[in-house]
């Protein structure tokens, strides 16, 4: 089974200074990875994605993610903090379910973004 | 186009007392999902549908059971409801059941359990 850790269950970063988030996975096989963003008390949207082809993967609202294969990680990154950033960020990988070969998502805990200003 | 959507928003419930969750989404997306967020946890499959007419548990099926009404609507019934299961509640739908397949989720339904 794959599985995905956060580093950091809460990070502050100040309003203009780099948002770095980390997320290491697991896998048996070359993974698809994902970030979302969970806003307060709303649904989880989809910031980015790595499928295939380029390493450097960027999103909605200026956040993008490098796929690492040899550190086995897809740390996000936005160079400036926005106060509008300020939510909950969730790194899954999508894992091969046993039997019938379907998919799932395993999500890592996920990391609260505080933006000070 | 509204997505997904879920209702009821809030439920409060006592031990014991059964309801169901609903869910459509328009979006005509083959694959089904629910799932549930409890602090710290992150997300946790409950149940999936890959396609109309099938479901699959996922990694916290007990004390759960599911319906693929038609391709529209995946419901989630709780028979006897448990304080464990006090949680919030996802239900997600994607175009496919693939690897590399965005799910988009609905807006959720916030469970208390007394």
């Amino acid at each position: 089974a794959q599985s995905v850790t956060q580093l950091g269950s809460h990070v502050s970063v100040s309003e203009g200074a780099l948002v770095l988030l980390r997320c290491n996975y697991s896998s048996s096989v070359p993974p698809y990875l994902f970030w979302y963003v969970q806003y307060p008390n709303q649904g989880l949207q989809l910031l980015l994605k790595y499928t295939t082809g380029a390493t450097l993967v960027k999103g909605i609202n200026g956040f993008e993610a490098e796929f690492k294969k040899s550190e086995t990680s897809f740390h996000l990154t936005k160079p400036s903090a926005h106060m509008s950033d300020a939510a909950e960020y969730f790194c899954a990988v999508s894992d091969r379910r046993s039997g019938a070969g379907s998919y799932q998502l395993t999500f890592g805990k996920g990391t609260k973004l505080s933006v000070i200003p | 186009n509204a997505g997904v959507t879920q209702t009821p928003k809030f439920q409060v419930l006592k031990t014991g007392q059964s309801m169901t969750l609903q869910c459509a989404q328009d979006m005509n997306h083959n694959s089904m999902y629910w799932y549930r967020q409890d602090p710290g946890m992150g997300l946790r499959l409950i149940y999936y549908s890959a396609s109309e007419g099938t479901t699959d548990k996922g990694e916290v099926p007990n004390g759960y059971n599911v319906s693929r009404l038609n391709k529209r609507e995946f419901s989630l019934r709780l028979e006897s409801a448990a304080p464990s299961q006090t949680s919030v509640y996802f239900c997600a739908s994607s175009e496919q059941d693939r690897a590399n397949n965005e799910q988009f989720f609905g807006p959720g339904t916030r469970l208390t359990v007394l």
